[in-house]
């Protein structure tokens, strides 16, 4: 049974361009979390995702950044027009529907904006 | 909402002694803990969750931690340590709002460094 699996590992973007982050939860999965890591920082979430309904926002920033979990497909967390503050490493977790509070964590992409 | 409170950013120990990462929480409603790991470069691992029932937990790698409600405390601890134990230790909190599963409130974490 393959882990959460994010990709890329690493995505260099320069300021202005769009970074998109992809996430395939654990087979059978049916919740997906997206949290962001700042250096020097712990992690902080951002969204929590069923297929097609995001449940929690409260985490993303208003502007530049969505989240999506479609019917098909892994989850995007998608980032336009970076800035150099958006340089973080983010991280999603999924949880089985039985189990929803036990997050399992991918790799994690780690976003370095020029 | 709730918060977590990790004490102390570094903690070094010699190998095979034994070491406690301290976590406390805050919160209005009931809540959920975990601990995680986290080696350089690499996601978080779930070291030991606390749900329900018994308050003390065992993890993998030998570690365990205790519920204390009433001090509001879930540390982290293992009788002897090892080299491969050198990593980033998160506590975790998730509320019980009882609509659903929340995202985690993390710590800041505790980076355990083993001297040999």
């Amino acid at each position: 049974n393959a882990g959460v699996m994010q990709n890329p590992r690493h995505l260099v973007r320069r300021r202005g361009q769009e970074a998109r982050l992809r996430c395939s939860p654990m087979k059978g999965h049916s919740h997906v979390y997206w949290y962001r890591q700042l250096p020097e920082e712990g992690l902080k979430f951002m969204v929590y995702l069923q297929k097609e309904n995001i449940i929690d926002e409260s985490g993303m920033p208003k502007e530049r950044f969505s989240a999506e979990f479609p019917k098909e497909g892994p989850s995007i967390l998608r980032i336009q027009q970076v800035v150099r503050g958006d340089s973080a490493a983010y991280f999603c977790a999924s949880s089985p529907r039985d189990s929803p509070r036990v997050g399992y964590f991918g790799a994690g992409t780690r976003l370095s904006v020029l | 909402a709730q918060s977590v409170t990790q004490l102390d950013s570094q903690v070094p120990v010699f190998e095979e002694a034994p070491v406690e990462l301290r976590c406390n929480y805050s919160s209005s409603v009931s809540v959920y803990l975990f601990w995680y790991v986290q080696y350089p470069n690499q996601g978080l691992q779930l070291l030991l969750k606390y749900l329900s029932g018994s308050t003390l937990v065992k993890g993998i790698n030998g570690f365990e931690a205790e519920f204390n409600k009433s001090q509001t405390s879930f540390h982290l601890r293992k009788p002897s340590v090892h080299i491969s134990d050198t990593a980033e230790y998160f506590c975790a909190v998730s509320a019980d709002s009882g609509g659903g599963a929340d995202g985690l409130t993390f710590g800041k974490g505790t980076h355990l460094i083993i001297q040999p």
